[in-house]
């Protein structure tokens, strides 16, 4: 049973288009991340928030943003898709970091 | 030099096989230490935590060497359940880093 939410679970979408893709998570978790991950390698980290109203960049630039207006929720949002942005993304929450993050599902993006 | 290296696999292995993944990592001021589990197409789920003296949970066993900057995971009597990748993780020194991650060693189990 998730406690973290990921939509949607795959997304094609155009060049140029909009996007938001969405994580909450229903622990209470005050950090959240967000990371990408490429078929066969590693994650990297892309944004994350330590709490409402709080947000960074991680160590692997990202074209993305991501806001924080309520505990639960954490978006990122590409302005403008593009075929590079092609990935899987993966929001995770932690508390306390000791234990480790608990992952969603990720969202598969293809941008064609 | 990547923050966490690892064994490069795949690992192809019989059932009932003892299996041992090795890491590295280069901040000898990191924290904390894991092993994830990712299947394939799905996120990292949290294995094990690694601790200072080692520690071990049914068949898996992990081990830290601050000294060496060296972290394993053992697996015993292998399943074939237990095919999928295995993520060396690290935190940094300061509080509330991020985790970061190894490539992962990928291991196939077979009957």
């Amino acid at each position: 049973e998730a406690d973290i939410y990921q939509t949607p679970r795959y997304l094609v979408i155009g060049t140029g288009k909009k996007i938001t893709l969405e994580c909450s998570q229903t622990m209470g978790h005050d950090k959240m991340y967000w990371y990408q991950q490429d078929p066969g390698m590693e994650l990297h980290l892309i944004h994350y928030s330590y709490g409402v109203n709080s947000t960074e960049k991680g160590d692997l630039s990202s074209e993305s943003t991501v806001s924080r207006i309520r505990t639960e929720h954490f978006p990122l949002t590409l302005e403008s898709a593009r075929p590079s942005h092609t990935s899987q993304y993966l929001c995770a929450s932690s508390e306390p970091d000791l234990y480790g993050y608990t992952f969603g599902s990720g969202t598969r993006l293809t941008v064609v | 030099r990547k923050e966490v290296e690892q064994d490069p696999g795949p690992f192809n292995v019989p059932e009932g096989a003892t299996v041992a993944f090795n890491c590295t990592y280069s901040n000898s001021a990191s924290q904390s230490f894991f092993w994830y589990r990712q299947d394939c197409r799905k996120e990292p789920k949290l294995l094990m935590s690694v601790y200072s003296s080692g520690n071990e949970d049914g068949r898996f066993t992990a081990q830290l060497n601050r000294a060496s900057q060296y972290i394993s995971l053992l697996i015993r009597d292998s399943k074939l359940s237990d095919s999928a990748t295995y993520l060396c993780v690290v935190k940094g020194e300061q509080a509330g880093t991020a985790l970061i991650f190894g490539k992962g060693t990928t291991l196939s189990v077979s009957s």
